[in-house]
């Protein structure tokens, strides 16, 4: 049920692009983004609340294609400072279903940008 | 602004121990989320309180896991009988009102159980 990332990990030279892509196998009213640097604790980025919505964070975007259940973090022109692991959240559940809402991680996609 | 406050950062103890972790919100939050995170599991919710009520406490491993939160700026974690398989950094995040996914996560507890 955990959401899956691809891909599990990605090395990038400063400049270059990447996308993470977060795929869910449950009905979604939202989706964020952490990213995650070694040995400290997840950074809010983003929330992406309505399905095609993009958002964006300095040169991070979004988007979340609610009836495919999945996101994408795009990333342009890496910076060395991106570098990190990339969680994307779910809710899903809630008063219609199971009466909570839950809130599930992803399986992190490890980004790495060389200089 | 203080970020979220969690004590103590590291923690080793012997199996069988009783373990309390601590946190303190940002002011205003009134979401709080417990976490445990490991190299095989990922990111785990645990339990998450609203208003310092407990909403799902469905991801709360076992009886030996309990959580409370007696006021809007305190919650704690317990482990009472600590196992090894517990060793893992258990996080605490709060988020505004109106704003539940949007988690602000403290430091970290890094428990390891011997």
């Amino acid at each position: 049920q955990q959401p899956v990332q691809s891909p599990q990990a990605v090395i990038l030279r400063e400049g270059e692009d990447a996308v993470i892509n977060c795929s869910s196998s449950k009905a979604l009213y939202s989706v964020h983004w952490y990213r995650q640097k070694h040995g400290e604790a997840p950074v809010f980025l983003m929330i992406l609340l309505k399905g095609g919505e993009q958002k964006g964070h300095e040169k991070i975007s979004a988007s979340f294609n609610e009836k495919k259940q999945q996101s994408s973090l795009y990333l342009t022109a890496s910076q060395l400072s991106y570098s990190g692991t990339y969680f994307c959240g779910t809710v899903s559940g809630g008063p219609t279903t199971s009466g909570t809402y839950k809130y599930i991680f992803g399986t992190g996609t490890r980004l790495k940008v060389l200089a | 602004d203080a970020g979220v406050i969690q004590s103590p950062r590291h923690e080793v103890t012997e199996m069988g121990q009783e373990v309390t972790l601590r946190c303190k919100p940002i002011s205003g939050h009134n979401s709080l989320f417990w976490y445990r995170q490991t190299m095989m599991r990922g990111l785990e919710l645990l339990i998450y309180f609203n208003n310092n009520v407990p909403i799902d406490d469905s991801g709360m491993p076992e009886d030996r896991f309990s959580a409370k939160m007696p006021n809007a700026s305190f919650s704690t974690l317990k482990i009472q009988p600590s196992e090894p398989r517990d060793s893992a950094v258990y996080f605490c995040a709060s988020s505004p009102r109106g704003r539940p996914r949007e988690q602000y996560f403290g430091p970290g507890t890094r428990l390891t159980v011997t």
